[in-house]
């Protein structure tokens, strides 16, 4: 069974600039969770998507949005890049009824020159 | 105050030593509690995950969860060279939708 599939991997943007950052959950997998980590925050949860609907919110500004499409596939993007935005961007997913069991990608790391 | 506490570290023991890992938490709304494991340049990897309180053991690992202190332990038994990784406390509750929310991670070196 194929695990959690994040692309791309590595990428670098410019202030200003907006990026999409894309991840496959496992099969059969419907909830996808999206999390940055930084070395001064650590893991900080961004948003979970769920049958195409968002049902949780962390504390980001609007910058960040994300959509989860009806083959459970999710995006996240964040728009007006800043130098504060290079992170680890990491997507996990899980089944329904196991809250917190998470299946994490091997992340998708952004720098932000 | 973060919603989970938990000491960055790091933590460095000779192989064989028994490792304990402490996380706090404030939320009393938390049912379900997790230990991920992450090496460098990977995503975290489930290692333990106990629903409300009391202990759970697999191979070397036990979590302990303590849901009237608000504290949850990982114990590592005859640490090996391997287990040389960041340990990260997690917890959630299935109210509305998951978030789970993750301590800051312990560095844990053993050496051989």
């Amino acid at each position: 069974k194929a695990g959690v599939t994040q692309t791309p991997r590595y990428l670098i943007k410019t202030r200003g600039q907006q990026v999409t950052l894309s991840c496959s959950p496992i099969s059969g997998h419907r909830s996808v969770s999206w999390y940055q980590q930084t070395p001064g925050q650590g893991l900080q949860f961004l948003f979970e998507y769920f049958s195409e609907t968002q049902r949780n919110k962390g504390n980001f500004p609007g910058r960040f949005s994300g959509r989860q499409f009806s083959n459970s596939r999710s995006e996240m993007n964040v728009s007006t890049l800043e130098l504060g935005d290079s992170a680890l961007y990491l997507c996990a997913s899980s089944l329904e009824a196991n809250a917190g069991e998470l299946f994490f990608g091997e992340g998708s790391r952004l720098t932000v020159l | 105050q973060k919603e989970v506490e938990q000491d960055p570290g790091p933590l460095s023991v000779p192989e064989g030593a028994i490792v304990s890992l402490n996380c706090t938490y404030s939320n009393s709304a938390f049912q379900y509690f997790m230990w991920y494991r992450q090496y460098s340049r990977k995503g975290p990897e489930l290692l333990m995950y106990t629903y409300s309180s009391g202990n759970k053991e697999d191979g070397r690992f036990t979590a302990q969860v303590d849901k009237s202190s608000k504290y949850i332990s990982l114990f590592i038994r005859d640490s090996q060279p391997s287990d040389s990784a960041t340990y990260l406390c997690a917890m959630s509750s299935n109210t509305g939708g998951f978030k789970t929310i993750f301590g800051a991670g312990t560095r844990l070196f053993v050496k051989a």
